[in-house]
């Protein structure tokens, strides 16, 4: 089952504004992290934030985490065309044995030039 | 450095066939997944492997096979292809302990 859920599925912003997007999960998570997917393409790693950490950046990028609520949001700055994808989170659960990510159904972001 | 490569980028089969999909990885990963990719869906995990010799089922296991030979390859196996099998299959793999996973570019299958 999915344990991140994107919010909202799909955004169309103009180029040069803001992109905010939302994750919400369900069980505790070691850490969790944040995909880029171009249209028929593989998906990149962005970012990762750990489970005691708060807020992190990448460039443009800004993730915060929020364990208390089991949310985090990826804020994109001064978005660009090419910044056209969909977004994924991916949760690490937390416990012994875990080896694998459970990725959300996605946020589709169009950034129109 | 190549990453992580799929073969075939495309393929059409139809139902009751059997093929399989190899993925690659040069970057030395001890851990490799399969997943599917279907609208609407996200990404769904269906085996993956924590080192060489070793297999796993993950969400949605039934109707496919896998095998881990050698620890840069990992091979996602369907015995007989069947419609619902049809989607967008990436592979990808990481380190222990990272977590951080690096995908290959996704073999589109069509079941017919």
């Amino acid at each position: 089952s999915q344990q991140g859920e994107e919010d909202p599925q799909a955004l169309s912003i103009q180029e040069g504004e803001n992109a905010t997007m939302n994750c919400s999960y369900k069980t505790s998570i070691n850490n969790l992290q944040w995909y880029r997917q171009n249209s028929g393409r593989g998906l990149v790693h962005l970012i990762l934030i750990r489970s005691n950490e708060r807020e992190k950046h990448s460039g443009r990028l800004r993730v915060t985490l929020d364990t208390s609520k089991k949310s985090s949001s990826l804020l994109i700055t001064a978005s660009r065309a090419a910044d056209t994808a969909s977004y994924f989170c991916a949760t690490d659960p937390s416990g012994a044995g875990s080896y694998q990510l459970t990725f959300g159904k996605g946020t589709k972001l169009s950034v129109i030039p | 450095n190549a990453g992580v490569t799929q073969t075939p980028k495309f393929r059409v089969l139809k139902t009751g066939q059997s093929m399989t999909l190899l993925c690659a990885q040069d970057m030395n990963h001890e851990y490799m997944y399969w997943y599917r990719q279907d609208p609407g869906m996200g990404l769904r995990l269906i085996h993956y492997s924590v080192g060489e010799g070793t297999t796993a089922k993950g969400e949605v296991p039934d109707g496919y096979n896998v095998s881990r030979l050698k620890k840069q390859n990992f091979l996602l196996g369907l015995e007989s292809a069947a419609p619902s099998q049809t989607s967008v299959y990436f592979c990808a793999s990481s380190e222990i302990g990272l977590r951080e996973q690096f995908f290959g570019p996704g073999t589109r299958l069509t079941v017919l």
